[in-house]
């Protein structure tokens, strides 16, 4: 997966406590997204980064927020987690305009 | 809104047979067309992809057709096999700035032996 890892990669929670899901690459690629799958919506873009603590809201973004301190690491908070946001999250990385390569992905469950 | 329109939701295909995966978007800006392969349990992982100055590209048994005056452009994977069957999807974005992906809501491939 280009040296991408997430973690965690399954997580249950209950509505309405915090979770934080970690990207972290090394590749030192300057751009990170944060995308989720759902059936019958393909992969939409959350929030997305062109560097370190440069960082820019994608087409989902309501209730999520996101922080890069470091190249690396590309963290993805859900402030206070609800049963829509009951997905899979996947984080990817591009070292330009152009492929963005994907990480396996984290399976979270809100309760 | 979805900017991306794919079709079908589902192909069940013979060995052998030719798969045919469509996709088609509305915003003229777009000028790039990744395809991304999917496997279940796995992310996403690029396929092939088109820039609107070629009609068609081609890698191995996989070529994108593209048609840019009808805004569209297609998958077309040859002499599909077993190892073929994965979920598909087509992509578009404008190419400036972080190079947004908007992506279709993707198609089910299943290779029958």
């Amino acid at each position: 997966d280009a040296g991408i890892t997430q973690s965690p990669r399954h997580k249950v929670t209950e509505t309405g406590t915090p979770v934080t899901l970690r990207c972290h690459q090394t590749e030192n690629h300057r751009y990170m997204y944060w995308y989720r799958q759902d059936p019958g919506h393909g992969l939409r873009l959350i929030h997305y980064s062109y560097g370190v603590k440069d960082t820019d809201k994608g087409e989902v973004s309501d209730g999520y927020s996101v922080s890069r301190s470091k190249t690396e690491d590309f963290l993805l908070t859900l402030e206070s987690a609800t049963s829509s946001q009951t997905s899979v999250y996947f984080c990817a990385i591009a070292a330009s305009q152009e492929t963005q390569y994907f990480g396996p992905g984290t399976r979270l469950l809100v309760l | 809104q979805q900017q991306v329109k794919q079709s079908p939701q589902s192909l069940i295909v013979q060995k052998g047979g030719i798969s045919i995966i469509n996709c088609a978007y509305e915003n003229t800006a777009f000028d790039y067309f990744p395809w991304y392969q999917q496997f279940p349990g796995k992310g996403p992982a690029l396929l092939i992809a088109i820039r609107p100055d070629v009609s068609e590209k081609k890698e191995g048994r996989f070529t994108i057709s593209f048609n840019k005056s009808a805004k569209q452009f297609s998958l077309h994977i040859m002499d599909s096999q077993p190892g073929d069957s994965a979920t598909y999807f087509c992509a578009a974005s404008s190419g400036t700035g972080a190079n947004n992906l908007f992506f279709g809501t993707g198609t089910r491939l299943t290779v029958i032996p």
